[in-house]
């Protein structure tokens, strides 16, 4: 079937400081890999995707990998900001399919 | 408007009432899905419509009633409920290829915070 795992949170971390938001899949075929980014009080938007293996998806600084080999697509971002406290969701989409496959998200909290 | 607005944002309800749960998109897309997130659990997608014709229903019980009257709108309507329903219900569209398939990007509204008392 298909799922995705993604770290427990809450990761609170130091403004400046670096991100490592650990995502792992399952999935039945060559799937899209996504990760959305939900703010307070908002609904989810696409922060950055990835279609195949080895694209490299970037935005606002966040970037994530995609890697077949260790079905991952960890995100990272080098400096968060305050602004950046969200929470964050690993999923997936396979090629044909009408849904996206959510992970259980992850609290960022970023202190000053 | 901009995007995809959702009415009310808040809802309490008993478990005896029915209510309504509105969704509409600004941007042309023709698919429209419904979501529960609950705390600590993956977003549970509920409902699929594609061009208004309802695709999936994940095995989602009858007290959950989703209608889709045009590719803008989509409503779920809610009757005897559970305390275990209270949660943030999100609706989100997407655009669907002249092949059919739906594309990858979902754009999400805020969601209504529902508490069943």
């Amino acid at each position: 079937g298909n799922s995705v795992t993604q770290m427990e949170g809450p990761v609170t971390l130091s403004e400046e400081a670096f991100l490592t938001i650990n995502c792992t899949y399952t999935a039945t075929g060559y799937p899209s890999l996504f990760w959305y980014v939900q703010y307070p009080g908002e609904g989810l938007q696409l922060l950055l995707k990835a279609t195949k293996a080895d694209d490299k998806g970037s935005n606002k600084g966040f970037e994530a990998t995609y890697r077949k080999e260790t079905t991952s697509f960890h995100l990272e971002k080098g400096s968060v900001q305050v602004s950046d406290s969200a929470v964050y969701f690993c999923a997936l989409k396979n090629t044909g399919a009408n849904n996206l496959f959510f992970g259980t998200g992850t609290r960022l909290t970023v202190i000053p | 408007e901009t995007g995809v607005t959702q009415t009310p944002r808040h809802l309490v309800m008993g478990m005896t009432n029915k209510k309504s749960l509105k969704c509409e998109q600004h941007l042309g897309h023709n698919a429209m899905y419904w979501y529960k997130q609950s705390a600590k659990k993956p977003l549970e997608l509920m409902f699929v419509y594609n061009f208004k014709e309802q695709t999936e229903n994940n095995s989602v019980p009858s007290r959950f009633s989703p209608e889709c009257p045009n590719s803008s709108h989509l409503f779920l309507h809610l009757h005897t409920l559970q305390p275990e329903d209270s949660a943030l219900y999100l609706c989100a569209s997407s655009q669907v290829r002249s092949s059919g398939e739906i594309t990858d990007t979902q754009y999400f509204g805020p969601g209504t915070r529902l508490t069943v008392l």
